[in-house]
């Protein structure tokens, strides 16, 4: 069973919609969380970590449950440059080692 | 600000070559990390360092080899390519040893190699 799993989508939405989707990960150790946007034949990088109390980042929510083991994206008012892979990443021993999921792949269109 | 660069960008080698991918960071991260990243799987760590002549295994190391003389430089070298090694690698720093992205240190990847081997 791998560590971290992600619908691979893809999500075709029209612009100014709402957008969800879940990964779960298997160990209930796991002690960070994050998301990470790809964009085609580009690096990750970054979008935003994610708090045991849920966050906000402009248009982006994320939130942990941790007794389903599972965290959540939402893209509210989607853009056509929100277009990309999001990548649902977990940290289990504390350390450097990152697990990363497969991505969820999203498709904003005008 | 060059920030974390990757050569080369893209190559194709024939099975059995030995071929190497360097990495050189330009902020003195301590630690570095060399991923693959293929159709269907997340990123897969197969080497990290976390300082200049210290290294460990990741999840998939095996046909892999590093070094870390200098703590700019990352290079991974595949010993004797296979087809199965054509992949995307990205190499990646962090900036601190404290406790890494739990404490908002970002790992910042470079924009990747694509390698084939025929």
């Amino acid at each position: 069973r791998k560590e971290v799993e992600q619908d691979p989508g893809p999500f075709n939405v029209p612009e100014g919609a709402t957008v969800a989707f879940n990964c779960t990960y298997s160990n209930s150790a796991s002690q960070s969380f994050f998301w990470y946007r790809q964009d085609c034949r580009k690096e990750p990088k970054l979008l935003m970590s994610v708090y045991s109390s849920g966050n906000e980042d402009g248009r982006f929510t994320a939130q942990l449950n941790r007794a389903s083991q599972y965290i959540s994206l939402l893209i509210r008012d989607s853009k056509l440059s929100d277009s990309a892979t999001y990548l649902c990443v977990v940290n289990i021993d504390d350390d450097y080692k990152l697990s990363f999921g497969a991505g969820t792949t999203v498709t904003v269109r005008a | 600000d060059a920030g974390i660069t990757q050569s080369p960008r893209y190559k194709i080698t024939e099975t059995g070559r030995q071929v190497t991918l360097m990495c050189h960071q330009t902020w003195s991260h301590s630690y570095m990390f060399w991923y693959r990243q293929d159709l269907g799987h997340g990123l897969r760590l197969i080497y990290y360092s976390a300082a200049a002549d210290i290294t460990d295994k990741g999840e998939v190391p095996d046909g892999y080899v590093v070094s870390r003389s200098k703590t700019e430089n990352f290079p991974l070298t595949l010993e004797s390519a296979t087809r199965s090694q054509t992949s995307v690698y990205f190499c990646a720093s962090s900036e601190s040893r404290d406790r890494a992205p739990s404490s908002g240190n970002t790992i910042y990847f470079g924009e990747g190699s694509w390698l084939t081997v025929v």
